[in-house]
Parts: structure tokens; sequence; C-alpha cells
């Protein structure tokens, strides 16, 4: 049984260039979210996408954008990078309960 | 809101003697609760998690955590530490019965093991 998958492993961008990630939640669920996690700091909520729509949203700018496909597979886009931007991004399935995650390896950007 | 306070950014232990961790929230009424553990460069895993029912709660690697109501609290426990599990822990809340799906994680507890 697969558990979620998320591409690349790592990526290096520079100011105000724009990031594509992407997530492929684990057999079964159909729900995903998405955390930045800097450096020394617990991972904070960016989004959760459930039935290819925005179902709850953090405490983030409109830099940061989602999209859900079909099949359930989900990207995290990110528009004019800024230095802070820099961290590791983690993807989480789940069930549409949502309570219990299932978190991938992320995904660490760095942003030159 | 959700809230969560981990005591103690960095613990070191002995290989061999207990392991604990201190997590207290802050909620409008009990929520779920969660211990994920990060080893480096890695996402997170799943220790254990309280829903509802027995309030002392066993995970995996022998790890167990004890919800108390009363104190907020949702410490986590080892009884023997084992060098594998130098790592770093989060405590983590989810809300009951709203529309609020998110996991609101603590700061972090870096643990190191001496030999």
């Amino acid at each position: 049984d697969a558990g979620v998958t998320q591409s690349p492993t790592h990526l290096i961008k520079t100011r105000g260039q724009q990031v594509t990630l992407r997530c492929s939640p684990k057999s079964g669920h159909d729900t995903v979210s998405w955390y930045q996690q800097a450096l020394g700091q617990g991972p904070q909520f960016i989004f959760q996408y459930y039935e290819e729509e925005e179902r709850q949203r953090g405490n983030f700018p409109d830099r940061f954008s989602g999209h859900q496909f079909p099949n359930y597979s989900s990207e995290l886009n990110v528009n004019a990078l800024l230095l802070g931007d820099s961290a590791l991004y983690l993807c989480a399935s789940s069930l549409p309960s949502g309570y219990e995650q299932f978190f991938g390896p992320g995904t660490r950007l760095t942003v030159l | 809101a959700q809230s969560v306070t981990q005591l103690g950014s960095h613990v070191s232990v002995s290989e061999g003697a207990l392991v604990l961790l201190r997590c207290n929230y802050s909620s409008s009424v009990p929520p779920y609760l969660f211990w994920y553990v990060q080893y480096p460069n890695q996402g997170l895993q799943l220790l254990l998690k309280y829903t509802t029912g027995a309030t002392l709660v066993k995970g995996i690697n022998g790890f167990e955590a004890e919800f108390k109501k009363s104190e907020t609290s949702f410490h986590l426990t080892k009884p023997s530490a084992h060098m594998s599990d130098a790592a770093e822990y989060f405590c983590a809340v989810s809300e009951v019965g709203s529309n609020d799906y998110k996991l609101s994680f603590g700061a972090g507890t870096t643990v190191t093991v001496r030999a």
C-alpha cells in the first residue's frame, strides 16, 4: 500500500520565481492538506482540498494556491517567491473526516 | 481557536532512562490529540492518537500518552529510551465536530539520547 508521495524532494528557486509542488495521497484517501514547516518550527496549515475544492485555508497570503485533481492528487503553487518561503512543505492525506492525517516525506524548498 | 504548547524545546536523556515530553493544549472543547515523530530530513510519522474512550493511549515503539482533561494535557512517555528515539516530536490537536479540519502543532521537542 503506497503511502503519501511528494515530488520533487528538493527544489532551489530564486526570489520572484514561481514553484509547483506535487502530492499523491495514500490509497483510499480523498482529502489532501498542505503544511509549511520552517526550520526549527512546527508545521503550519496552509489549506485543505476535498472534492477538488479548497475546503479550509490557513493564514497564508494569496501567493499560495492549490489544486486538486479528479484522481485526488494535489498541487501547491507559490508565486513571487520570498526568502521566507524557504521551508519543508508537507502534504498530508486523510478521509473526509480529516482528523487523522498521514504525511508524505515533504519537499524541501530553498529560495535564494 | 486551538493552540498547543510543548514545554521544553530540547530534552536529553540517557539510554534506558524515562522519556517524558510535555504537551498542553487550549481548546473550547476536548479535541482530538496526536503525537508525531520526525526523523531528520523526513516527514511526520504518527506515534499515537486520542479521540475518545480510554485516556491512556498506547502507540508505536513503546510510547504512550495520557489525556488529562482537567489539566488540558497530553504528555508522552516511554519507560526506557533507545538510541533510535533520537528525533523531533510534535504534539498536535484537531478540533472535534466543527468545520475546522486542520491540525495545529506545537513547536516541537528535540530528543537526544546519550549512550
